[in-house]
């Protein structure tokens, strides 16, 4: 089943914060994340294994909640380049692809 | 950077025809998938491979067809092309790294049947 992303769009200024949030109904084993800029392909950003993983790159981090199948991405003082589609794709397997949820556009505005 | 490759990146095509999208990885990962993409939609997982002569359906049902013949080549095949079938395609693969699988994406097809 497909995971539940929130919120659907955002628009943020320059140096402003965001949250996107991604739950599954389903047990997960692990959940990714992507950022797509129109007309490419989606990017790998980063991977949550169970046991309440947080990581970090740059100013983008996350953190993932496997008791509550929940998974969330924090953008901190956020940059032009941050803009685009976010996908987050919960595994519910160690084998099949990943399940993404609808997307969460991201704009950035100077 | 990733060597996954697809083609053609655009093809235009009338209903009907028979096509294949071409992907092909250098890295070597066991995994493969096919993902399909309406503009500015989300992705659904079409088809996946463990592995050579692998190959399973995925979450979002599909009139194409895959194989896995190689390793790096897992082709993407419909026989019949119809209207609906327009969309993007992406392919991706993943190697396994301590259970971690990141999942590599090529270019896209970008498929219009009239």
């Amino acid at each position: 089943q497909q995971p539940v992303q929130s919120p659907q769009a955002v628009i943020l200024r320059e140096g402003e914060d965001a949250v996107i949030n991604c739950s599954s109904s389903k047990a997960l084993y692990s959940v990714h994340w992507y950022r797509q800029k129109h007309g490419e392909a989606p990017i790998f950003l980063m991977i949550l294994l169970k046991g309440g993983e947080q990581k970090g790159h740059d100013k983008i981090s996350a953190s993932f909640n496997e008791k509550k199948q929940q998974s969330s991405l924090y953008l901190t003082a956020s940059q032009l380049s941050y803009s685009g589609t976010y996908f987050c794709g919960p595994k519910r397997g160690g084998a099949d692809g990943l399940t993404f949820g609808k997307g969460t556009h991201l704009i950035i505005q100077p | 950077e990733a060597d996954i490759y697809q083609t053609p990146r655009y093809l235009v095509i009338g209903t009907g025809k028979k096509i294949t999208l071409e992907c092909s990885q250098t890295m070597g990962h066991d995994k493969m998938y096919w993902y399909q993409q309406d503009p500015g939609m989300e992705l659904h997982l079409i088809h996946y491979s463990y592995g050579v002569n692998s190959t399973e359906k995925g979450d979002l049902s599909s009139e194409s067809t895959v194989s896995r013949i190689r390793t790096e080549h897992f082709p993407l095949t419909l026989e019949s092309a119809r209207p609906s079938h327009t969309s993007q395609y992406l392919c991706a693969s993943s190697g396994s790294t301590s259970g971690k699988e990141t999942q590599y994406f090529g270019p896209g097809t970008r498929l219009l049947v009239l």
